[in-house]
């Protein structure tokens, strides 16, 4: 079975501040990893995703997760933020490999506030 | 914009009824995923359709039922409403055969049950 906490339900930065969102993942087989994001009243939209290739991964908008094999985890962050940044972001994991590619399994996500 | 989309943007209904929401993928995308949110569970997935075929099953309710249809486009039936079947209900696409595993997201179909 997989599964994704994320630690901190919500998190308060100042504009310009790093952003670190943590994602803890378990899964019996190589995941595959995703980091979503949420804007009020609208969809997901994919922010990064990591598939068994380099390690560090960029994604749109200045984001990066390293995904850490060691240590279970993928963290998201920025080096710096803006007030466009305040979302809810999501991590999810998907089973490499097998039958089933179908399954995201979703963390209960973190909402970012950034402060002026 | 995913290219993902579904109908209809709003629903309000009473408890007992049926309704259906209806999901079109992007184009060329052979996979369609349902997925609900709520606020006390989350993000689940419900259930999956590859090329007019279920091929995997999550935590869906008897009382919820999903097809693919030869155009590909899918539709979720919500069936004997209850108030906790209030909830977000998105639907994703994805080029399964490729072996991109990422998915897009439809903008969701807000479903409320007074």
């Amino acid at each position: 079975a997989q599964s994704v906490t994320q630690l901190g339900s919500h998190v308060s930065v100042s504009e310009g501040a790093l952003v670190l969102l943590r994602c803890n993942y378990s899964s019996s087989v190589p995941p595959y990893l995703f980091w979503y994001v949420q804007y009020p009243n609208q969809g997901l939209q994919l922010l990064l995703k990591y598939t068994s290739a380099a390690t560090l991964v960029k994604g749109i908008n200045d984001f990066e997760a390293e995904f850490k094999k060691s240590e279970t985890s993928f963290h998201l962050t920025k080096p710096s933020a803006h007030m466009s940044d305040a979302a809810e972001y999501f991590c999810a994991v998907n089973r490499a490999g097998g039958t089933s590619y179908g399954k995201l399994t979703f963390g209960q996500g973190t909402i970012l506030t950034v402060h002026p | 914009d995913s290219g993902v989309t579904q109908t209809p943007k709003h629903l309000i209904t009473a408890t007992g009824q049926r309704v259906t929401l209806r999901c079109s993928p992007r184009s060329g995308d052979l996979s369609v995923y349902w997925y609900q949110q709520s606020l006390d569970q989350g993000l689940q997935f419900l259930i999956q359709y590859y090329n007019g075929e279920e091929r995997a099953k999550g935590n869906i309710l008897e009382r919820f039922s999903a097809q693919q249809f030869p155009d590909l486009h899918s539709e979720l039936n919500l069936s004997s409403l209850e108030l906790g079947d209030s909830a977000l209900y998105f639907c994703a696409s994805s080029d399964w055969t490729s072996g991109d595993l990422e998915q897009f997201f439809g903008p969701g179909t807000r479903l409320t049950v007074l």
